[in-house]
Order: C-alpha cells, then sequence, then structure tokens
C-alpha cells in the first residue's frame, strides 16, 4: 500500500498557524478514526502528537491540533515557535490492521 | 522508565539474514502490543509489523509479509524481528515501538538499531 500523501515543505512565521495536510483514501483514513501525527527532530526518535483524529498524549502542547475530512487529515500548529522546526509524519490504520505513514513534511520556521 | 534497546542490526549481503531485537524494561511488557517501524537514511517512516500481547497474532506491511516473523518473548521481555531475503531497499534504521493504551499507535520508542543491506 502507498504512503498517504502530505507536502514535501511548509514553513510560517513565528506565531503564525500553519496547517498540514494528509490525502489518503476510503480505505484509510477516510474509513477509520484512527489518524495519529508524530513529529521527527534531526537525529531524534519520532514522538507522537495526535492520535484518533483530534486527540492529546499527555504532555503534548495544546498548540498541536487535528481534524479530518473525508479522505483528508489535517495538522494544525497554532502559535509557531522555532522548536517546532521538524519533520512531520501523519499515519493511519487500514481494513486490513496494517498502519501506514505519510511521506513526511518538513516544517520551517522562518 | 519506560526503555527500549534494539540490537543486531549490522551489514549484511542481500539474500542472507538478520535476527533483531529488542530489550524491554520498565514497564510490563507482556500487557502491550509492540510495533516495529523502519526508516530508510534521508527517508521518512514506515511500518513494518505489529504484534499482540500475547504473540498469537501479527500483522505485516505487505512488502515483508513472507520475509519477515515478528515474535516476542514474555519471559525474557524480548520483541524480535526475524528478516530473511533481505535486499538492499531494506537499508533502515529499524525502531521498536510500544503502544499505550488506549493509544493504540507505536508511542514509545527506542534508538532503532541500523540494517544496511549491500553487496
Amino acid at each position: 500500500q502507498s504512503a498517504l500523501t502530505q507536502p514535501a515543505s511548509v514553513s510560517g512565521s513565528p506565531g503564525q498557524s500553519i496547517i498540514i495536510f494528509c490525502s489518503g483514501t476510503d480505505t484509510d483514513i477516510g474509513a477509520y478514526h484512527f489518524v495519529s501525527w508524530y513529529q521527527q527532530h534531526p537525529g531524534k526518535v519520532p514522538k507522537l502528537l495526535i492520535y484518533d483524529v483530534t486527540e492529546r498524549p499527555s504532555g503534548v502542547s495544546s498548540r498541536f491540533s487535528g481534524s479530518k475530512s473525508g479522505n483528508t487529515a489535517s495538522l494544525t500548529i497554532s502559535g509557531l515557535q522555532d522548536e517546532d522546526e521538524a519533520d512531520y509524519f501523519c499515519s493511519s490504520y487500514t481494513g486490513s490492521d496494517t498502519l501506514i505513514f505519510g511521506s513526511g513534511t518538513r516544517v520551517s520556521v522562518l | 522508565e519506560v526503555q527500549l534497546v534494539e540490537s543486531g542490526g549490522g551489514s549484511v549481503q542481500p539474500g542472507t539474514s538478520l535476527r533483531l531485537s529488542c530489550a524491554a524494561s520498565g514497564f510490563t511488557f507482556s500487557s502491550y502490543w509492540m510495533h516495529w517501524v523502519r526508516q530508510a537514511p534521508g527517508e521518512g517512516l514506515v511500518w513494518v509489523s505489529r504484534i499482540n500481547i500475547d504473540g498469537s497474532k501479527a500483522d505485516y506491511a505487505d512488502f515483508v509479509k513472507g520475509r519477515f516473523t515478528v515474535s516476542r518473548d514474555n519471559g525474557e521481555n524480548t520483541l524480535f524481528l526475524q528478516m530473511d531475503s533481505l535486499r538492499p531497499e531494506d537499508t533502515a534504521v529499524y525502531y521498536c515501538a510500544k503502544e499505550m493504551p488506549p493509544i493504540r499507535y507505536p508511542h514509545s520508542w527506542g534508538q532503532g538499531t541500523l540494517v544496511t543491506v549491500s553487496s
């Protein structure tokens, strides 16, 4: 199964809000409420930011929020900060009980 | 504190096998589903496999079905990934990760072990 589709890069200025979209199909994102988002800084392991489309694990900043419409999920980062500069990956469970990741988006803070 | 430590990576030739291990500590290993995720150098995350708490159910990405086998030893708090018929495209850092119910995604990650497949 192909990776979910994300833009290669998104940028914004400090304090701004940015949105990262993650496009799937009706057999993954569109079919289930099982979308998650990860942040990965260079040389570090991924950190879970969002699960089940909108939920934040304990300790994750409320500046990160998730949503879904049809076959597309989105991650919004509000009040962009320098430390948000990282790679972001969406993921979704599929009908065959597998997990697929997105292609990844590099966020740059201008 | 949750600790996951992968080992077993290395450089191997195409067609050969490798067995990765993930030693778990700081939590009740036998109570958690576990995942393997890989990341080729400079590339994105790719899910490989997951296994349920007693090892009776395992799921795999299509590209490793029939070549990779995930297993676990709850008595030794260790997760395994047996990788056979390795290909150059399997070159990646392999991470093990645990879920954290009700979060059923990889939540806590190890630091990874590098597998390089090259002739």
